[in-house]
């Protein structure tokens, strides 16, 4: 069975500083990866996803997340925040066995 | 301009009451989900649904139900017997149950 762990329940920076929010998987096959935004009292947006293509993937917005398979994980970076990316990010992790399986969430605060 | 649409977007019941919430969406997925999100705990998975006439329960299914007559709608019913519905609720959709999830702008119910 798949899991997804995020380190961090919330992370704040200062504008213009680096974001990186970390993601790691648990999963005994190939797996999907994907992270999602979600803004106050929205549904949630998908920002990027691997499916085991390039290891870096690019996404919406200026983020970026690296797959790491021997450290099992797909944190996800943005080298300078705005106050715009103030939000809640979501890393889920699914094969092709499964649905998605969400984490518990990160909430990123923008200081300016 | 596909995707999904979930009404109300608030919605207040009193105690001992049944609500539906509607989803519909038009991106022609098979796979329709209903998750609910309290402040601090992610997205904990209801019900789900790979194909129309069937669908599953997820990890919090007690005191809802769910229909899926057709393939663009999967509406959720709360019914009285779940003792704590006040809660931001999500629809979301894929091509199949291992895909990126589509998710539509949430209901908030509220219990009086």
């Amino acid at each position: 069975a798949q899991s997804v762990t995020q380190l961090g329940s919330h992370v704040s920076v200062s504008e213009g500083a680096l974001v990186l929010l970390r993601c790691n998987y648990s999963s005994s096959v190939p797996p999907y990866l994907f992270w999602y935004v979600q803004y106050p009292n929205q549904g949630l947006q998908l920002l990027l996803k691997y499916t085991s293509a390039a290891t870096l993937v690019k996404g919406i917005n200026g983020f970026e997340a690296e797959f790491k398979k021997s450290e099992t994980s797909f944190h996800l970076t943005k080298p300078s925040a705005h106050m715009s990316d103030a939000a809640e990010y979501f890393c889920a992790v699914s094969t092709t066995r499964g649905k998605l399986i969400f984490g518990q969430g990160t909430e990123l605060s923008v200081k300016p | 301009d596909g995707g999904i649409t979930q009404s109300p977007k608030y919605l207040f019941r009193k105690e001992g009451q049944n609500v539906t919430l509607s989803c519909e969406q038009n991106l022609n997925h098979d796979a329709m989900y209903w998750y609910r999100q309290d402040p601090g705990q992610g997205l904990r998975l209801i019900y789900y649904s790979q194909i129309v006439n069937d669908f599953q329960k997820g990890d919090i299914a007690e005191g809802y139900s769910v229909s899926r007559e057709k393939k663009e709608s999967f509406p959720l019913t709360v019914t009285s017997a779940q003792k704590n519905p006040t809660a931001f609720y999500l629809c979301a959709s894929s091509i199949l149950v291992s895909d990126e999830q589509f998710f539509g702008p949430g209901t908030r119910l509220t219990v009086l």
